[in-house]
């Protein structure tokens, strides 16, 4: 099983790129959540999904959209990317009220 | 609003006990959660706890909750250099939705 599949790993992108940062689950589940990760801040949620063709805002969304086209797949988009938003990014997924399974992350530069 | 406080950092000697402090301000959490987070690397989970409880006990860690104070701690017994890592607390507030409210992290350091 490889759990929460986050690609790429690394990326470098210059100020107004767009990307697609993209995550994959094979568990099945139910929820799907991005974050990023940014020094002595902990995780911030950015958008969320209770299920195929749902997404949500979380505690931090501007900037980013987020598409969940099938269950098993959560894409998080950057349309015109700014240095704010160098960061690493973790997607996570869950089922009902157990714990969320996290991805090894996507170090994100944004130059 | 929704807070998770941790203190920024912990240093240990190996084979000491470890003890990470958590504060949350939302009662109403059902689980509350310990991950961990080694350098590079994604979240793990280590353990957590459902809100009726006080106490859980894994092996080498103890997880204590205070809902009267809303702490919550992880002590780990006999750290090990392989314990250096960052330690986040996340809370659950009661939703459909099952979303994590996380501390900052703690970065725990064991001396040699």
């Amino acid at each position: 099983n490889a759990g929460v599949t986050q690609t790429p790993k690394f990326r470098v992108l210059k100020t107004g790129q767009s990307m697609t940062l993209l995550c994959a689950q094979d568990m099945n589940h139910e929820y799907m959540y991005w974050y990023r990760q940014d020094p002595g801040m902990g995780l911030r949620l950015i958008h969320y999904s209770v299920g195929e063709g749902t997404t949500a805002k979380g505690e931090v969304p501007d900037g980013y959209n987020v598409s969940r086209l099938k269950k098993q797949n959560f894409l998080l988009g950057l349309e015109s990317a700014a240095p704010s938003q160098t960061s690493v990014y973790f997607c996570a997924s869950s089922t009902g009220s157990q714990p969320q399974h996290f991805g090894d992350g996507t170090r994100l530069s944004i130059l | 609003g929704e807070d998770v406080e941790q203190s920024l950092f912990l240093s240990v000697r190996e084979g000491d006990s470890s003890v990470i402090n958590c504060t949350y301000t939302d009662s109403s959490s059902t689980y509350l959660y310990w991950y961990k987070q080694e350098p590079g690397a994604g979240l793990q989970l280590l353990t957590y706890i459902f809100s009726n409880m006080d106490m859980k006990q894994d092996q080498r860690l103890t997880v204590l909750l205070n809902k009267k104070d809303k702490h919550l701690s992880l002590r780990i017994a006999d750290t090990q250099t392989g314990d250096s890592a960052i330690y986040f607390c996340a809370e659950s507030p009661p939703a459909y939705t099952n979303k994590l409210i996380f501390g900052t992290g703690t970065l725990l350091a064991v001396q040699p």
